[in-house]
């Protein structure tokens, strides 16, 4: 069955260094998301990304991150400058289509980001 | 924004007893996913609901949707250890809007 994919699993960075977080969406979805996890919370909407742009963001999705879908595969997540709240499990997800139908979304294993 | 609240917070049953969460919104929904997370795991895809009043069944899960849209609840009868985890409601505009969602543990 075909899955989402997301590296690394786990990065530990300190504060105010960049990192870049990869997601490999199924071969044939056509929207791409990125949710973060606060550990114990729940899961909330960062960024929704359809024909090579950004469809929807939340406020958390300020001027310090980024997404690029740099080829045919790869949807990644930057963060410029990581600060000390950006600690979180960070999840992928990609979908086939749009509402009605249920495009449920699915989501990669997630990349725990631990920030020092 | 909208915010979409699940009670309770956390559940905890003997294995066998039946297991209800309840979703409530403050605006009227067009339709609402059900995700279940594992303990360190992932969200996955459960169910959509998109009528008034339906109710769909897989198995022992039992989800509605309220007449108004604005409420859903997802029912488990007999529960199982397999069933541990958080389940979550999502109503979808593109994005997914979780609930809080309900923390489930079953005691064999």
């Amino acid at each position: 069955e075909p899955e989402v994919t997301q590296t690394p699993s786990h990065q530990v960075t300190q504060m105010g260094q960049e990192v870049i977080l990869r997601c490999v969406p199924i071969s044939n979805h056509l929207y791409f998301y990125w949710y973060r996890q606060i550990l114990g919370q729940k899961v909330e909407f960062l960024v929704s990304f359809y024909n090579n742009e950004i469809s929807e963001k939340s406020e958390i999705f300020d001027d310090q991150f980024s997404v690029e879908r740099p080829d045919g595969s790869n949807f990644t997540l930057k963060i410029r400058s990581t600060k000390l709240e950006d600690s979180a499990m960070y999840f992928c997800a990609s979908s086939e289509g749009l509402r009605d139908w249920p495009y449920e979304q699915y989501f990669g294993p997630g990349t725990r980001l631990t920030v020092t | 924004g909208q915010q979409v609240m699940q009670i309770p917070q956390y559940q905890h049953v003997q294995e066998g007893e039946d297991f209800t969460t309840y979703c409530n919104s403050s605006t009227t929904l067009s339709n609402i996913q059900w995700y279940k997370q594992r303990p360190g795991g992932h969200p996955v895809f459960l169910i959509q609901l998109v009528k008034s009043g339906e109710v769909k069944k897989q198995k022992r899960l039992t989800f509605q949707f309220g007449e108004a849209k604005k409420n859903s609840s997802l029912h488990i009868t007999a529960t199982q250890t397999t069933d541990v985890g958080t389940y979550f409601c999502a109503p979808r505009h593109d994005k997914l809007i979780f609930g809080t969602g309900t923390r489930l543990q079953v005691f064999p």
